[in-house]
């Protein structure tokens, strides 16, 4: 059974640092990009940007280059999202989820909450 | 890049049948039959509900179809159910050099 797990919620204050998890299990991790997609409070779903575990290729949206870091570790088969001075404006829910181009976002993890607040 | 055109609510009463429509330009609906759409209920994680246009995952029940036209894709729901009220996001691939996905801006369903 294809599964992506991901860390537990955060409450952080403006300025501290952040690194949040995704862990795939169920399918060769290496072998599908995992993106990562934010939800602002009541409001729609933003792509932020993509990982290739296999090699690190990574993407990212305009909207999200040089705001946040995407990595990944294929040994433990986890895909990260970090930032690196956290603002109240980060505050949402984030997603990471399995992508391919043709298949789309076919598997979600349960999402992070991210409290940013002083 | 801006984002693709949803209508923000749809609604229509059991049994019966709606489409959301979803409207981008020939750089990602229109250039790509890479369009998918999501289901999300409050409070839960997005789920697949059509990938490439038309196609089904496994599970998803066939009162949910998908199409598209030029540069505009819709999701069809027949025979409406309560648990059919979500909010419902569409997705396309883009030829943009650094921005891989686009999302639509959501559509509130409420069944009446």
């Amino acid at each position: 059974e294809v599964q992506l797990v991901q860390s537990g919620a955060e409450v952080k204050k403006p300025g501290e640092s952040l690194k949040i998890s995704c862990k795939g299990s169920g399918y060769s991790f290496n072998s599908y990009w995992i993106g990562w997609v934010r939800q602002l409070p009541g409001k729609g779903l933003e792509w932020m940007g993509i990982i290739y575990p296999g090699d690190s290729d990574t993407r990212y949206s305009p909207s999200f280059q040089g705001q946040v870091t995407i990595s990944a570790d294929k040994s433990i088969s986890t895909a990260y999202l970090q930032w690196s001075s956290l603002k109240a404006s980060d505050t949402a829910m984030y997603y990471c989820a399995r992508y391919r181009i043709t298949t789309g976002l076919d598997y979600w993890g349960q999402g992070t909450l991210v409290t940013v607040s002083s | 890049q801006s984002a693709l055109t949803q209508p923000a609510s749809v609604s229509g009463s059991p049994g019966q049948s709606i489409t959301i429509s979803c409207t981008g330009t020939s750089s990602d609906v229109g250039g790509y039959n890479s369009v998918s759409w999501y289901q999300q209920h409050p409070g839960k994680a997005p789920k697949l509900m059509i990938y490439d246009v038309s196609n089904r995952p496994s599970g998803v029940s066939n009162r949910f179809s998908g199409s598209k036209s030029g540069n505009t894709a819709s999701l069809t729901i027949s025979g409406l159910q309560a648990e059919d009220e979500a909010d419902y996001y569409c997705s396309s691939y883009t030829a943009s050099s650094t921005l891989d996905v686009l999302f639509g801006g959501g559509t509130k369903l409420t069944v009446l």
